[in-house]
């Protein structure tokens, strides 16, 4: 069974402080999504990084995948209250694309 | 286009008593999911399916059976609830295209007493 390690569980900041999510495994996945998801809503995909070493931006989200493929973190600059949310990360394995999520970091950011 | 769509959005059951959820998506998507998500425990893959006529099971998959209807519809159905299976459960498909994004539904909520 792959497990994905999300850290950490609960988070409240301030606005405009800076945080970094970390998402850790000891598999390989051949590809690493990042999701927001809302109360009472499903998750929304923010991105997808695929390659070792890949740095994406969206916004003040910086997503990084690290080179062995196996670990992940999103740094979110200047904290805005819309940032607040449940974050989760999941790796995918296999021609099905099956996921496997992480158990999601609750951000609350402050006004 | 409404994107993946799911039924009810609330259910309670007794112990023992059995119904369907239904999901549904119009984007023309080969892969679908089911999921349940609970407090602490992250999304877990119930069944999924490959492509119209193919299921197989997930990370989860006792007390439930699945049903490909056709390309659009996948249904998840619990024979006979147990308080265990009290949960949101999210439906989702696969768009293999582009970046391989899974688009969610809203979610089912259901408590079983």
């Amino acid at each position: 069974t792959q497990l994905l390690e999300q850290s950490p569980q609960f988070l409240s900041i301030q606005e405009g402080e800076n945080l970094t999510v970390y998402c850790n495994s000891s598999s390989v996945f051949s590809s690493l999504q990042w999701y927001r998801q809302e109360p009472g809503e499903g998750p929304v995909l923010l991105v997808t990084v695929v390659t070792g070493g890949e740095v994406k931006k969206l916004k003040r989200l910086t997503f990084q995948f690290g080179d062995a493929r196996k670990d992940s973190s999103l740094h979110i600059t200047a904290a805005q209250p819309g940032d607040t949310g449940l974050y989760l990360c999941a790796g995918a394995t296999g021609s099905n694309y099956k996921l496997t999520f992480g158990k999601g970091t609750l951000l609350t950011v402050n006004p | 286009n409404a994107g993946v769509t799911q039924t009810p959005k609330f259910q309670v059951l007794k112990t023992g008593q059995s119904m369907t959820l239904q999901c549904a998506q119009d984007m023309n998507h080969n892969s679908m999911y089911w999921y349940r998500q609970d407090p602490g425990m992250g999304l877990r893959l119930i069944y999924y399916s490959a492509s119209e006529g193919t299921t197989d099971k997930g990370e989860v998959p006792n007390g439930y059976n699945v049903s490909r209807l056709n390309k659009r519809e996948f249904s998840l159905r619990l024979e006979s609830a147990a308080p265990s299976q009290t949960s949101v459960y999210f439906c989702a498909s696969r768009d293999k295209s582009s970046t391989d994004t899974q688009y969610f539904g809203p979610g089912t909520r259901l408590t079983v007493l």
